[in-house]
């Protein structure tokens, strides 16, 4: 089965600045994605950013990219720029190519972000 | 704005009560996910749909669980005799293929 790990429970940062937030993950599969979603306060988890497996290049969406590192099972999320509309809990998410769309979270990191 | 939603947002039940949670996706959505997410977890799938067949269920999801997808459309959870470990956010997401997932706001359940 397929775990994801989110180390960090809380993360803060500076308005303006760079966080890191950061995500390992468990499988045997060769092929899957990558998700990171955004769940603001008592709205809707958004998705963030998708990293397919299979390609080497990072996804980068505007001031969010990622650095994927498949050998390690790594998937880190990077906020340039940061804003106070970004303050939100974070989820990794991984799913299988064959898993009927069927998402796996970690246990998310909530983010702070200071004036 | 995802196009989905569920009600209600809130619901507080005595246990032992009966309690049914309804999600609305968009027309599109031709497959359905209901995920629990407990306090400090990450959500955790319960149950899928594709269209109006349920194929696929966690070993979280008890006897005392139900849900429909009816036609196709809107989608219905039902939980029986209720206990405190119940209690969560549970929440609803819409696929159509070659999309990942539109989530709704949730549904918030506290058994008392």
């Amino acid at each position: 089965a397929q775990t994801v790990t989110q180390s960090q429970p809380e993360m803060s940062v500076q308005e303006a600045e760079t966080v890191t937030l950061s995500c390992t993950y468990d499988t045997s599969e060769s092929d899957y994605y990558l998700f990171w979603y955004k769940q603001p306060p008592s709205r809707q988890m958004i998705l963030v950013i998708r990293q397919e497996a299979y390609k080497q290049q990072n996804a980068t969406e505007n001031r969010f990219s990622v650095n994927f590192q498949k050998a390690a099972k790594s998937f880190s999320l990077k906020i340039s720029d940061s804003q106070l509309g970004d303050a939100a809990m974070y989820f990794c998410a991984y799913r299988s190519v064959s898993s009927n769309y069927k998402l796996t979270f970690g246990k998310g990191t909530l983010l702070t972000v200071n004036p | 704005d995802t196009g989905v939603s569920q009600n209600p947002r809130h619901k507080i039940t005595k246990r032992g009560q009966n309690v049914t949670f309804r999600c609305d996706p968009i027309s599109e959505h031709n497959r359905l996910y209901w995920y629990r997410q407990t306090l400090g977890q990450g959500p955790e799938f319960l149950t899928y749909f594709q269209n109006e067949a349920q194929l696929e269920k966690s070993r979280l999801l008890s006897d005392r669980f139900s849900a429909e997808r009816p036609k196709g459309s809107f989608s219905t959870l039902e939980i029986q005799r209720t206990e405190q470990g119940d209690s969560a956010m549970y929440l609803c997401a819409g696929h159509r293929d070659g999309t990942e997932a539109f989530f709704g706001q949730g549904t918030r359940l506290t058994v008392v």
